[in-house]
């Protein structure tokens, strides 16, 4: 059982490009979430989605967007990278009232 | 406004010392109360949780947490400490319903002397 998995490990992106971090999970749950870790802080929620076709915002959804078209996959696109968006991303998924399995993580740098 | 606070930053105890981790929370409805552990990059795994119940809650790797609604606080503890516990440690608070829309503290390194 694979459980969540995040692709790719590690990104360096330049100002302006793009990218799509990929999440899969194959545990059927419903609930999927992006969290991005700045050095030193906690988890800060990007998006989540409670079953396909819906998703909503987090705390910190600008500059990111997110589709969720099947229950296995959760991709989180950045469409004009910014220094500011250096950081670790952590999928995670979940049943209903229950705690979060989170993927490996990917680690991006925008230089 | 919803929050989590853990007082420190960074904890050094000596291998097969007590520990005490602090967690304190500021949520408007009756709380879902984690902690998770995060060893060096790796994703976060779950130690333990409260939904309701027992205010005493046991975990993995012999950590407990008492959730002390009076005080709003839900600290970690683990009788004697092992080297591999080195690691970093997050408490987390969220909502009934859907409760991996999850508010974090900032977390607190935990490093073990030999």
């Amino acid at each position: 059982n694979a459980g969540v998995t995040q692709t790719p490990k590690f990104r360096i992106l330049k100002i302006g490009q793009s990218m799509t971090l990929q999440c899969t999970q194959d545990m059927n749950h419903n609930y999927m979430y992006w969290y991005r870790q700045d050095p030193g802080m906690g988890l800060k929620l990007i998006y989540y989605s409670v079953g396909a076709g819906i998703t909503d915002k987090g705390e910190v959804p600008n500059g990111y967007n997110v589709s969720r078209s099947t229950t296995e996959d959760f991709p989180l696109r950045l469409e004009l990278a910014a220094p500011s968006q250096t950081s670790v991303y952590f999928c995670a998924s979940s049943p209903q009232n229950s705690p979060l399995h989170f993927g490996n993580g990917t680690r991006l740098t925008v230089t | 406004a919803q929050s989590v606070t853990q007082p420190d930053i960074h904890i050094t105890v000596s291998e097969g010392a007590s520990l005490e981790l602090r967690c304190n929370y500021s949520y408007g409805a009756t709380p879902y109360l984690f902690w998770y552990v995060q060893s060096p990059g790796q994703g976060l795994q779950l130690l333990l949780k409260y939904f309701s119940g027992d205010t005493l809650v046991q975990g993995i790797k012999g950590f407990e947490a008492e959730f002390k609604r009076s005080q709003s606080s839900f600290n970690l503890r683990k009788p004697s400490v092992h080297w591999s516990d080195a690691a970093e440690y997050f408490c987390a608070v969220g909502a009934h319903g859907i409760t991996g829309k999850l508010i974090f503290g900032q977390g607190t390194t935990l490093q073990v002397k030999p």
